[in-house]
């Protein structure tokens, strides 16, 4: 059975702090790992999707990369904007089948 | 606008009478997939569809019905809903295997 488990379950950042979500996962096949960002109350958001071990993806403070056990989400300099609860998710296996961690919350003070 | 489109956004029904949550997606994805977000357990894929007439159960298929008659539309069914089907559910679409969904903005459904 495929298995995500994200860390820490709450993170307090006070602007510009700079720090690290932690991803874990277990599956047979990686097919590919994402990262979304919700909003309360709203659908989650796409962010990024890595297929291999040692690759990286940025989009403006976010910087993902992965391991073959494990995923990161940096974030840098961080602003009260990106408070958030941030998903990850393998995709393995059967083609459609996804499988979410519980989320690491955000909150960014200014 | 690329988007999925759920409706309604919030349902309160009574135990055992059907209801349909309808789901459309405008970006001609091959995947759609529902899921329900409950507080501590997370998003959990309630069944998936790879295309057209092919579905299939994810992890917590119970009590929930789909089809997929056409590329656009997934609709979910709750035949007798029941109060442990209270929750927010989530339409998603992707362009294909192996890439990131779309997530429509949520049905907050309560079965009293």
């Amino acid at each position: 059975e495929d298995q995500v488990t994200q860390s820490p379950e709450a993170l307090r950042l006070q602007e510009g702090e700079s720090s690290s979500l932690n991803c874990s996962y277990t599956v047979s096949g990686l097919r590919g790992l994402f990262w979304y960002r919700q909003d309360p109350g709203k659908g989650p958001e796409f962010l990024f999707t890595l297929y291999s071990a040692g690759e990286e993806k940025e989009k403006e403070r976010l910087k993902a990369t992965l391991t073959k056990k494990e995923s990161f989400l940096h974030i840098t300099a961080p602003k009260p904007e990106d408070s958030a609860t941030y998903l990850c998710a393998v995709q393995a296996g059967d083609a459609g089948k996804s499988t979410f961690g519980d989320g690491t919350t955000l909150t960014v003070k200014p | 606008e690329a988007q999925v489109t759920q409706n309604p956004r919030y349902l309160i029904t009574v135990t055992g009478k059907k209801l349909t949550v309808t789901c459309s997606q405008n970006m001609n994805h091959e995947y759609m997939s529902w899921y329900r977000q409950d507080p501590g357990l997370g998003l959990r894929q309630i069944y998936y569809s790879m295309n057209v007439e092919v579905t299939d159960k994810g992890d917590v298929p119970e009590g929930y019905k789909v089809s997929r008659k056409e590329k656009r539309n997934f609709p979910l069914i709750l035949e007798s809903p029941s109060p442990n089907q209270t929750s927010l559910y989530f339409c998603a679409s992707s362009l294909l295997q192996g890439h990131g969904y779309t997530f429509g903005s949520g049905t907050r459904l309560t079965v009293v």
